[in-house]
């Protein structure tokens, strides 16, 4: 089955420094990846999606970035991180094959200060 | 852009008492999932919904689509301290890879 590791788990960032969150995915081939940000006590808000290696789509113009380097490996960058971008950083994969559920990962907790 | 709205925001019930979450769509959906997550936890996929009208359970947990799919319904039957978390509904239009997310319904359950 599919695995999903995000890291790091838990971060604190001062305003005006970069961000590094990685995704990779195991147990699949090709799947659709996803970055979602949640706020503390929010809903879930679309960041970027990938349908495939190098294909970027982004929904919410900002100051944060994503690229897929290889099938497996989604990553969210920003370089300067603001006060607004603290939250809880959600990847996910869709299987392309299967019903279309996704799956998430743990989640990467960024504080900025 | 497609928006999905879900209330109630926040319930507190007793335990023993039912609880159902709404969801509505600005737009027709070719389908809809509900997500569960814990405090502290990430989303978990709990079920899909895809025909016009369609009813679904899981033990205690109903799901309902609507006849013109464009809203769906989670009711839990006598709640108990193990479903307290977060309940998302997540619509996909027709012809989209991407799912939209209502803001969740915080539940609480007293014991």
């Amino acid at each position: 089955s599919q695995t999903i590791h995000q890291w790091p788990a838990t971060l604190v960032q001062p305003v005006g420094s970069p961000l590094s969150l990685e995704c990779t995915v195991e147990g699949t081939s090709n799947p659709n990846l996803y970055w979602y940000r949640q706020a503390a006590g929010r809903g879930l808000q679309l960041l970027f999606y990938s349908v495939g290696i190098g294909q970027i789509s982004s929904e919410v113009p900002q100051n944060l970035s994503a690229s897929r380097p290889q099938d497996r490996q989604f990553i969210l960058s920003s370089k300067k991180l603001l006060l607004s971008d603290s939250g809880f950083y959600l990847c996910a994969l869709q299987e392309v094959v299967n019903t279309g559920e996704l799956f998430f990962g743990e989640g990467s907790r960024l504080t900025v200060l | 852009g497609q928006q999905v709205m879900q209330i109630p925001q926040y319930q507190h019930v007793q335990e023993g008492e039912d609880f159902t979450t709404y969801c509505n769509s600005s737009t027709t959906l070719s389908n809809i999932q509900w997500y569960k997550q814990r405090p502290g936890g990430h989303p978990v996929f709990l079920i899909q919904l895809v025909k016009s009208g369609e009813v679904k359970k899981q033990k205690r947990l109903t799901f309902q689509f609507g006849e013109a799919k464009k809203n769906s319904s989670l009711h839990i039957t006598a709640t108990q301290t193990t479903d307290v978390g977060t309940y998302f509904c997540a619509g996909r239009v027709e012809y989209g890879n991407k799912l939209v997310f209502g803001a969740g319904t915080i539940l609480r359950v007293k014991s």
